[in-house]
């Protein structure tokens, strides 16, 4: 089974559009949650991190459902540069290893 | 903005070869990681290091891996006889350490080195 499971995609959406992504994690003692994108044949990169209340960070919102092991991405008014896998990041209690899932690939097109 | 560097971007070697892959981590944090990524396939921890030593290692940090802090500065990672199975990026990371037992310490991560094993 795996432990982070996103939709590969790709999401082909125009620019300015809102898109959002979905995550869920089979270990219920998960911990930490982050979302991180990563560009081709780059390093990850954080784009932040995933509180239990939900936040946001300018365009972007996270939201955590522990009780459905769920997580998700919303980008609104989406640019040319969001374009990028978007990975779904867990670490788990007592872990420092994170576990990433395989990623959500976006295009954004002009 | 400080950063993971990582030397050499790019490495090629003959399988059975030894490598050694160097990071410097970012200065005031204490935690360090090496994750690889085979092309195609997701991120995988390797290991994580704290005060000179392995804190946590994966099933795929085996007997032919290991890592060291020869210095004030840099974290390497040796393959001590590269399979043709190595070939992959491998990226460093750090964070800060948290003695409070919080959760949200964050990696950030190196651009990488790219191991090609022929």
């Amino acid at each position: 089974r795996k432990e982070v499971e996103q939709d590969p995609g790709p999401f082909n959406v125009p620019e300015g559009a809102t898109v959002a992504f979905n995550c869920t994690y089979s270990n219920s003692a998960s911990q930490s949650f982050f979302w991180y994108r990563q560009d081709c044949r780059k390093e990850p990169k954080l784009l932040m991190s995933v509180y239990s209340s939900g936040n946001e960070d300018g365009r972007f919102t996270a939201q955590l459902n522990r009780a459905s092991q769920y997580i998700s991405l919303l980008i609104r008014d989406s640019k040319l540069s969001d374009s990028a896998t978007y990975l779904c990041v867990v670490k788990d209690t007592g872990r420092r290893a994170l576990t990433f899932g395989s990623g959500t690939r976006l295009q954004v097109q002009p | 903005e400080p950063e993971v560097t990582q030397t050499p971007s790019h490495q090629v070697t003959q399988m059975g070869q030894e490598v050694i892959l160097r990071c410097v981590p970012i200065s005031n944090h204490l935690y360090f990681y090496w994750y690889r990524q085979i092309l195609g396939q997701k991120v995988e921890f390797l290991v994580s290091f704290y005060n000179n030593e392995i804190s946590e290692k994966s099933e795929i940090f085996d007997d032919q891996f290991s890592v060291e802090r020869p210095d004030g500065s840099n974290f390497t990672l040796k393959i001590r006889s590269t399979k043709l199975e190595d070939s992959a990026m491998y990226f460093c990371a750090s964070s800060e350490a948290d003695h409070s037992g919080g959760s949200y310490n964050e990696q950030f991560f190196g651009p990488g080195t790219r191991l090609t094993v022929l």
